[in-house]
């Protein structure tokens, strides 16, 4: 059983271009969720997703980030006009259902965005 | 969800238990203690939860005090690829947000040959 999958791996970006990262869940996790961590912090809570909806995004800042997770295909996450301070790893964890007792988010390797 | 404290940093020597501690006095009863480790560059790693009664799997052991203001993580045979970041997570068992898990600093652990 495959695990969660995040591609790409690193991603090199300049100021102002756009970076799309992808996130496909563990076999039937219905639940995406994406964190931040910047170079020497811990990670931080952006958005959490179902399929067709966006449940919260209180973590993710309002100008210029996005995240959808469709119907069919992984769950991506747009950085549009992309700054220096966007440079971080970003990881997406998926998990079965959400708020029960033993609803565990198991985590992706990571996508390390690098803005020049 | 109540707030963890761990000590930054501990060392262990390869083959023998690694306890890490962590408080977490103002527990409530509805809230879980989960353990995720991240290895240098990697994504986090689950380990364990428990609630109130100790816990044990293929990875580690989780010790929880009577009282549940504080845990300890055990590695019954550290190795060298135990090196990394473990956090400790006050998570609520359901309900509001608590699906936003909030990672702290965690503790380093260094298994040393």
């Amino acid at each position: 059983n495959a695990g969660v999958m995040q591609n790409p791996r690193h991603l090199v970006r300049r100021r102002g271009q756009e970076a799309r990262l992808r996130c496909s869940p563990m076999k039937g996790h219905s639940h995406v969720y994406w964190y931040r961590q910047l170079p020497e912090e811990g990670l931080k809570f952006m958005v959490y997703l179902q399929k067709e909806n966006i449940i919260d995004e209180s973590g993710m800042p309002k100008e210029r980030f996005s995240a959808e997770f469709p119907k069919e295909g992984p769950s991506i996450l747009r950085i549009q006009q992309v700054v220096r301070g966007d440079s971080a790893a970003y990881f997406c964890a998926s998990s079965r259902n959400s708020g029960g007792s033993t609803d565990t988010q198991y985590f992706g390797p990571g996508t390390r965005l690098t803005v020049l | 969800d109540a707030k963890t404290t761990q000590p930054t940093s501990m060392d262990c020597a390869e083959g023998r238990a690694a306890n890490l501690p962590c408080n977490h006095s103002t527990i409530s009863g509805n809230e879980y203690v989960y353990w995720y480790r991240q290895i240098h560059s990697q994504g986090p790693q689950y380990i364990i939860h428990g609630l109130k009664n100790n816990e044990t799997n293929e990875m580690a052991s989780l010790i929880i005090t009577e009282d549940r203001k504080s845990s300890t993580l055990i590695l019954p045979h550290a190795t060298l690829r135990d090196t990394a970041v473990y956090y400790c997570i006050v998570r609520a068992i359901s309900g509001g947000s608590n699906y936003k898990l909030t990672f702290g600093k965690g503790t380093l652990l260094t298994v040393n040959p």
